[in-house]
């Protein structure tokens, strides 16, 4: 089945810089890798969504690419700020199949003011 | 406005004493999902509705059930919890579209086995 790899495991910088997550994931049919924040106490939120037909894709200060060929997917995020310090979720699905999302581990990015 | 709303938020129960865990959502979507978070780990799941249609995971354990009774309810059942079953429970939506599954996600329930 699908496996999806994330790392760093705990990421932190300084506010102001910029921040990159990866990901790699197994399965070839994936097409589909949305990023989820989670913020203390809440539910993960959709950020950002890329599909297997894009290379790149920017909303603000995140960007997300994805390599199809070394099935490696990151996020991208610019102008750090203190409110974006959360734990952060990459995931893997496909069209056929169900409607099963498999995630990676998750990211603990702290921003420090 | 919340879409997909857990109750209760935080459920203390007692090694073995069955205790039920209740979704919600005004999203009308076709699929639900229950996943099980541990700390510091990916959600994982455990099972999802597709309208009526029950999928459970291969490694989901006897001891985890669900019910759906409605499009909007759904509800996860645990017969006789475990220490090991104390977890955040996160319930979660979709429209059920092939291509961009897009889920929305519940605040969780945080389950403390005594």
């Amino acid at each position: 089945g699908e496996n999806v790899e994330q790392h760093p495991s705990t990421l932190s910088v300084q506010e102001g810089d910029s921040a990159v997550i990866k990901c790699t994931y197994s399965d070839s049919a994936s097409n589909y890798f949305p990023w989820y924040k989670q913020e203390l106490g809440k539910g993960p939120q959709l950020i950002i969504d890329i599909r297997s037909n894009v290379g790149e894709k920017k909303d603000q200060r995140i960007a997300v690419t994805l390599n199809k060929t070394a099935k490696h997917f990151s996020l991208h995020i610019t102008e750090t700020q203190p409110e974006d310090s959360a734990v952060y979720f990459c995931a893997a699905s496909m069209a056929t199949g169900g409607f099963k999302t498999i995630f990676g581990a998750g990211t603990r990015l702290f921003v420090k003011a | 406005d919340a879409m997909v709303i857990q109750n209760p938020r935080y459920q203390v129960t007692q090694f073995g004493k069955p205790v039920t865990l209740s979704c919600s959502q005004t999203l009308n979507h076709n699929v639900m999902y229950w996943y099980q978070q541990k700390s510091s780990q990916a959600p994982k799941l455990l099972f999802h509705y597709y309208d009526k249609d029950f999928n459970n995971e291969a490694d989901t354990p006897d001891n985890f059930q669900s019910r759906r009774p409605n499009t909007s309810f759904c509800f996860l059942d645990i017969r006789s919890p475990g220490l090991g079953d104390a977890a955040m429970y996160l319930c979660a939506t979709s429209r059920g579209e092939g291509g961009k599954n897009i889920q929305y996600f519940g605040a969780g329930t945080r389950l403390s086995v005594l």
